[in-house]
């Protein structure tokens, strides 16, 4: 069965310095969508992309990020100046235009020290 | 912007036990989520609803949307369901991706 993948599975990161999180969404799926869960926390939506441009972001993505399709297969999340606050689990979804299910990668877990 | 709130937010059960988890949102929505979390941190989609029931094997969700409430029922329930059930709503009603979630009700079935 299809999946959504991610990597790297875990990343640990100076302050200050940029991160790249991949994600390679399902390959029909037409949605991307980013999430953050700081542990003990609930989830959070950041962004969601459709047609190679952002359709909605969240309070928590401001300037420092960024999220791009380079090629047809990856979603990427970049992460400009890490701050510590950014340690979190990660996750990418994708969703089937006309489909009601996101289907979620395993997640980055990102750790800045 | 919506708010979720989940109950109860812990639940310790014993195999075979009939299992109830609530969610209440503040915002008419046009459907809602119902998510899966494992204890390694993977989340899986059970069901998306805008109405009435959805089953799918021993799981079970319903919905009032004039009431604003969802209901995810376990029947017979297995250690293997031990995992944080999370329920997630449109920020803003209508939007499928802009999620709100919950803060999710851990499940733990004893054998």
């Amino acid at each position: 069965e299809p999946e959504v993948t991610q990597t790297p599975s875990h990343q640990v990161t100076q302050m200050g310095q940029e991160v790249i999180l991949r994600c390679v969404p399902i390959s029909n799926h037409l949605y991307f969508y980013w999430y953050r869960q700081i542990l003990g926390q609930k989830v959070e939506f950041l962004v969601s992309f459709y047609n190679n441009e952002i359709s909605e972001k969240s309070e928590i993505f401001d300037d420092q990020f960024s999220v791009e399709r380079p090629d047809g297969s990856n979603f990427t999340l970049k992460i400009r100046s890490t701050k510590l606050e950014d340690s979190a689990m990660y996750f990418c979804a994708s969703r089937r235009l006309g489909g009601e299910t996101q289907y979620f990668g395993p997640g980055t877990r990102l750790l800045v020290l | 912007k919506n708010e979720v709130e989940q109950s109860p937010q812990n639940l310790t059960a014993q195999e075979g036990e009939f299992i109830t988890i609530n969610c209440s949102y503040s915002v008419g929505i046009s459907a809602l989520h119902w998510l899966q979390q494992h204890p390694g941190g993977g989340i899986v989609s059970l069901f998306m609803l805008s109405s009435g029931k959805k089953k799918h094997g021993r799981l079970i969700a319903t919905i009032n949307i004039q009431e604003k409430h969802s209901s995810l029922h376990i029947t017979a329930s297995h250690p293997r369901d031990s995992a944080v059930y999370i329920c997630a709503v449109p920020n803003y009603g209508g939007s499928q991706g802009n999620l709100i979630f919950g803060k999710g009700t851990k499940l733990s079935v004893k054998p």
